[in-house]
């Protein structure tokens, strides 16, 4: 069976820290992976996607990295700010060989919180 | 949230009534999608539409029902609301030319059965 595992599941912070979050998968064949933000009361909102062929993507103070052979990937937030509290879902896609859904599983997510 | 609007935003509704939530997107993508999410769990699908009056079950379909007659609008009905489905249920549309298959998810709507 498909599975991600993302740890820690909560996490506070001081505002400038930096921190990693961790996501582990079982998906397989592996076609992608996505960290989503879902910030209180709205829907999860995409921060990067990567394919089994890149390591490392940033956007702004986020870098995602992913190792395929050892099917991990991680989060790091640089320079921690209040905005940065919300929820991180790790998303891995299962390549498709037919029609259906996209192969989506879904962690549960790492809540963090940021304090002044 | 990428054109897509979610309606009622908050319902609070007792078991045993019908409940039709909407999602409208304005991006004109082939495909929407219907999730709930709940504490301990990640999001689950419900039910998905690859086209109008294409749809097919997700792995939580179970007293749920969907129609998508315009292209802009996916409906999530509950027959009969228990307090199982007591959850925020979100609506994702993707876009059939993307080659990452990405979706985009709408603000939510919160759904209390009493």
């Amino acid at each position: 069976k498909n599975q991600v595992e993302q740890s820690p599941q909560s996490l506070i912070i001081l505002e400038g820290k930096n921190c990693t979050l961790q996501c582990n998968y079982t998906v397989s064949p592996f076609s992608n992976l996505r960290w989503y933000k879902q910030d209180t009361g709205r829907g999860p909102v995409s921060l990067t996607i990567m394919t089994f062929s890149e390591n490392t993507k940033s956007n702004g103070r986020y870098t995602a990295t992913l190792d395929a052979d050892t099917k991990q990937s991680s989060l790091h937030i640089t320079a921690s700010q209040l905005s940065d509290s919300a929820s991180y879902i790790c998303v891995v896609r299962a390549r498709l060989t037919g029609g259906g859904a996209d192969g989506l599983t879904f962690g549960k997510g790492t809540h963090l919180i940021i304090q002044p | 949230d990428a054109g897509i609007t979610q309606s009622p935003r908050h319902k609070v509704t007792e078991t045993g009534t019908p409940v039709t939530l909407r999602c409208h997107q304005t991006e004109n993508h082939r495909y929407m999608y219907w999730y709930r999410q709940d504490p301990g769990h990640g999001l689950r699908l419900i039910h998905y539409s690859y086209g109008v009056k294409d749809t097919d079950k997700g792995e939580v379909s179970d007293g749920y029902s969907v129609s998508r007659s315009k292209t802009e609008d996916f409906l999530l009905t509950l027959e009969s609301a228990t307090s199982s489905q007591t959850s925020v249920y979100f609506c994702a549309i993707r876009d059939a030319s993307d080659n990452y298959n990405e979706q985009f998810f709408g603000p939510g709507t919160r759904l209390t059965v009493l």
